[in-house]
């Protein structure tokens, strides 16, 4: 079975651009989530979506949203790029709904912002 | 405010010793624990967990030990191997909910 991939894995961007990474979750994983990865900060949940739906948000911005598609691709769209976005961006997916399944991570998508 | 802390940044351990890696949380209605392991340019796979209804899980050369009087758990590995250099990453759910994950600790294993 392919892992999670994430498209693209490195990405250089300027302040007040715009930017969508994507997430191919495990074939029949229907939960996709989002975490967003800095130094001394570890993981911050972003979103979670499930058959289309956000299901969970974590404490981010506006600027930060998502979406999910019927084969449960997800893309995460970042607006207005700040200095302090540059992370590692990683998606997760899961077979069901509940958080205390394992959650298969992809390689993550390594961020510039200049 | 971090609800799940890892204390220790880095830790380094000589090969076939035991290593221990520790993690406090704030949130007592924390349910679901589980540890994520995660080398350079990949993400982090699953390691271990355990639930809050058990006070230990064991894996091969991995144990999660959770004490939930103290709001502490714990890995150990035994015997650590240099293939275990890693960063490793504990995290914790509430009734299914988001993961909320520590911010990792550094573990070198020396040959």
């Amino acid at each position: 079975k392919a892992g999670v991939t994430q498209t693209p894995r490195y990405l250089i961007k300027t302040r007040g651009q715009q930017v969508t990474l994507s997430c191919s979750p495990i074939s029949g994983h229907r939960s996709v989530s989002w975490y967003q990865q800095t130094p001394g900060q570890g993981l911050q949940f972003l979103f979670e979506y499930f058959s289309e739906t956000q299901r969970n948000k974590g404490n981010f911005p506006g600027r930060f949203s998502g979406r999910q598609f019927s084969n449960s691709r997800s893309e995460m769209n970042v607006s207005t790029l700040e200095l302090g976005d540059s992370a590692l961006y990683l998606c997760a997916s899961s077979p069901g709904s509940a958080w205390n399944y394992e959650q298969y991570f992809g390689p993550g998508t390594r961020l510039t912002v200049t | 405010d971090q609800q799940v802390k890892q204390n220790s940044p880095s830790l380094s351990v000589q090969e076939g010793r035991i290593s221990i890696l520790n993690c406090d949380y704030t949130n007592s209605m924390f349910d679901y624990f589980l540890w994520y392991k995660k080398y350079p340019a990949e993400g982090p796979t699953f390691l271990i967990s355990i639930s809050s209804i058990k006070d230990k899980n064991e894996d091969g050369r991995f144990t999660v030990f959770l004490n939930k009087s103290a709001k502490h758990l714990s890995l150990h590995i035994v015997p650590s191997q240099p293939g275990d250099s890693a960063v490793y990453f504990c995290a914790a759910s509430e009734d299914g909910n988001k993961l909320v994950f520590g911010a990792g600790t550094i573990l070198r294993v020396k040959s």
